[in-house]
């Protein structure tokens, strides 16, 4: 079945600091999403990006289908991006897979 | 729009006992999902239905898990005889559209610790 790996599995960084996730997927994913987790448990939906690059606000997402490879920018970070940030995909299996997630702390 | 109720917020058990977890989807959402996520892990799917239908249920440990939706609506997923591998938080999510993670909508969990 499909697997989703993510890198770096933590990462700390300053305040103001830009963020680079990965997301590694081994097999074709018709839909591919980015999560946040709070650090309290709850699950949000940051944006879907299945190829090319898109952006929201401070998020960048580029993702390169053929690679199997997404990724997500955290540009000018803040201490309340401190979560962890999970991709999930989409594939013709109908069922939405969830990677192993990247926990972020940002120190003031 | 109300979102995705869970409840309880918390449960502490101790090995061997039974605990059920309540799930609202969002009204006129029809997919519902349960996921287990241990601690420091992504979530793992256990079950997901399709108004009262499971649709699959294959990573559900059937010996002492259950889950029904018997109306399409709420969902209840049980754990008889909780092991300490049990520990997670245990995530509902539903969607209106079939399988899609753009319009996956997640409740607050359930963290679960079996003592």
């Amino acid at each position: 079945g499909q697997q989703v790996q993510q890198s770096p599995s933590s990462l700390v960084l300053q305040e103001g600091e830009n963020a680079e996730l990965q997301c590694n997927f081994s097999s074709t994913a018709t839909q591919l999403q980015w999560f946040y987790q709070s650090p309290g448990g709850s699950l949000v939906s940051l944006l879907s990006n299945p190829s090319g690059t898109k952006h929201t606000g401070r998020l960048t997402s580029t993702t390169v289908t053929k690679e199997r490879r997404s990724s997500l920018h955290i540009s000018s970070s803040q201490t309340t991006d401190s979560g962890t940030y999970l991709c999930a995909i989409y594939s013709n299996t109908d069922k939405v897979v969830f990677g192993t997630g990247t926990r972020l702390q940002v120190s003031p | 729009e109300a979102g995705v109720t869970q409840s309880p917020r918390y449960a502490v058990l101790q090995e061997g006992q039974a605990v059920s977890f309540w799930c609202d989807p969002i009204s006129g959402h029809d997919t519902l999902y349960w996921y287990q996520q241990p601690r420091d892990q992504g979530p793992q799917l256990l079950v997901y239905f399709r108004d009262e239908a499971v649709i699959d249920n294959s990573q559900l440990p059937s010996d002492r898990f259950s889950a029904v939706r018997p109306k399409g609506t709420n969902s209840t997923l049980k754990i008889q005889s909780a092991k300490q591998g049990d520990t997670a938080t245990y995530l509902c999510a539903s969607s209106p559209d079939r399988g899609s993670a753009e319009t996956l909508y997640f409740g607050s969990g359930t963290r679960l610790t079996v003592l």
